[in-house]
């Protein structure tokens, strides 16, 4: 069975960091790409960033040059380091798995339930 | 960037009627890359169609999935308890991937 279990959200004051992880299990991790999409209350999900199996990553406009996502294989763990964070990037933070190796034109068909990131003074 | 507009924003139904859902893009999605998911308060979203037409492994055959080009529709043809939720659509086809706001069906 897929799971994918995220950890590390929390309170975090403008212009903090915050690590998140995403601890999967079930299938063979290194061999699909993974995903992070938030959801900001009461808003529609957003798609955050994607690393491919091979490790290539794309990012929205939105958090490019202040998230890296990353992938430890040997941990079957995905990690996305949040840096400079803003109000706006208050969210609940899924991370989602792609059915295939590559992370392009990918629906998403295992998600976790999420961790909530509030970025507040 | 594909805006995708979802319509009616909440559906008020009963158990056993059928439920219709509007995905309306804002340019065309190539290949049909457009997906359907289920999402609970609290839980895992949950991949319900694919490809536009495509069911996902373990839902049932009351939902099917329809629509190209710009005009995408979920189709739940009875309603069980389980399947009061939002419904949102995602495209795939050009980056960055979107979502549509959802759709809320609830127990009327």
């Amino acid at each position: 069975e897929v799971q994918l279990v995220e950890s590390g959200g929390g309170l975090i004051q403008p212009g903090g960091s915050l690590r998140l992880s995403c601890a999967a299990s079930g299938f063979t991790f290194s061999n699909y790409a993974m995903t992070w999409v938030r959801q900001a209350p009461g808003e529609g999900l957003e798609w955050v960033s994607t690393i491919s199996g091979g490790e290539t990553t794309t990012y929205a406009d939105s958090v490019e040059g202040r998230f890296t996502i990353s992938r430890d294989n040997s941990r079957n763990t995905l990690i996305l380091q949040m840096n400079s964070l803003r109000a706006e990037d208050t969210a609940v933070y899924f991370c989602a798995k792609a059915p295939w190796y590559n992370g392009n034109n990918d629906y998403f068909d295992y998600w976790g339930q999420g961790t909530l990131v509030t970025v507040s003074s | 960037e594909i805006v995708l507009t979802q319509s009616p924003g909440t559906l008020s139904l009963s158990p056993g009627e059928r439920a219709t859902l509007s995905c309306r893009a804002s340019q065309s999605v190539d290949s049909n890359y457009l997906a359907w998911y289920q999402q609970k308060p609290g839980q895992a979203p949950r991949l319900v169609i694919h490809g536009a037409s495509h069911r996902a492994t373990g839902i049932p055959d009351t939902f099917s999935g329809s629509g190209y080009g710009t005009d995408f529709t979920l189709v739940i043809s009875r309603l069980e308890p389980e399947d009061f939720a939002v419904y949102s659509c995602h495209q795939y086809a050009s980056s960055p991937w979107t979502f549509g706001r959802g759709t809320k069906v609830e127990i009327k």
